[in-house]
């Protein structure tokens, strides 16, 4: 079975600063793998997704992330974060199974923009 | 706009009463979930179904009951069997047929005292 692990529960950074969220996945098969992220009170919205091809992928709000399969990683970058990027980020791996889809979600890390 | 709505935003139950949450969709998607959120805990998958009339359960399903009598509809009902329902509870869908991201409701947050 797949699982995800976001070792960072909490991470402050200052504005303008860069960022790195980690993501650790455990999948036998080569992984879908995804990034959201949820504002309070809200659904998840999709930053990014890697399916194959160039592990390096780029996705809105100028996230990006890289796919490392020998670190087993997913880890998503920002050069510079906004206040606004103040938020609940979740990694997930997919499965496809006859039965459907199946996404295993990390537990989040919740991110903290000083000014 | 295409997208899926859950109703209501909030919702305040006693215990000991079944609740029905609402998830609707106009993506035309034939798969739907329920997911359970708490605190440090990321989502956990509830219920999911393929196809109309055709649904499985997930990792948590014990205290809950869906149904799917139509594609754009995936109503949860939280039973009093559940031992702990208070809960934020998120509806996605995503389109079959290969593998695609799940597009997610702004989710319903239950309060059972």
């Amino acid at each position: 079975a797949q699982s995800v692990t976001q070792p960072d529960i909490h991470i402050t950074v200052s504005e303008g600063a860069s960022l790195e969220l980690r993501c650790n996945y455990s999948y036998g098969a080569t992984p879908y793998l995804f990034w959201y992220v949820q504002s309070p009170g809200q659904g998840l919205q999709l930053l990014l997704k890697y399916f194959s091809g160039d592990t390096l992928v780029q996705g809105i709000k100028g996230f990006e992330a890289e796919f490392k399969r020998s670190q087993s990683s997913f880890n998503l970058r920002k050069p510079s974060v906004h206040w606004s990027d103040a938020a609940e980020y979740f990694c997930a791996v997919g499965a496809y199974t006859g039965g459907g889809n199946k996404l295993t979600f990390g537990t989040g890390t919740q991110l903290k923009v000083e000014l | 706009d295409g997208g899926i709505t859950q109703s209501p935003k909030y919702l305040f139950r006693k215990e000991g009463q079944n609740v029905t949450l609402s998830c609707e969709q106009n993506l035309n998607h034939d798969a739907m979930y329920w997911y359970r959120q708490d605190p440090g805990q990321g989502l956990r998958l509830i219920y999911y179904s393929q196809i109309v009339n055709d649904f499985q359960k997930g990792d948590i399903a014990e205290g809950y009951s869906v149904s799917r009598e139509k594609k754009e509809s995936f109503p949860l009902t939280v039973t009093s069997a559940q031992k702990n329902p208070t809960a934020f509870y998120l509806c996605a869908s995503n389109p079959t047929g290969t593998f695609y991201e799940q597009y997610f409701g702004p989710g319903t947050r239950l309060t059972v005292t």
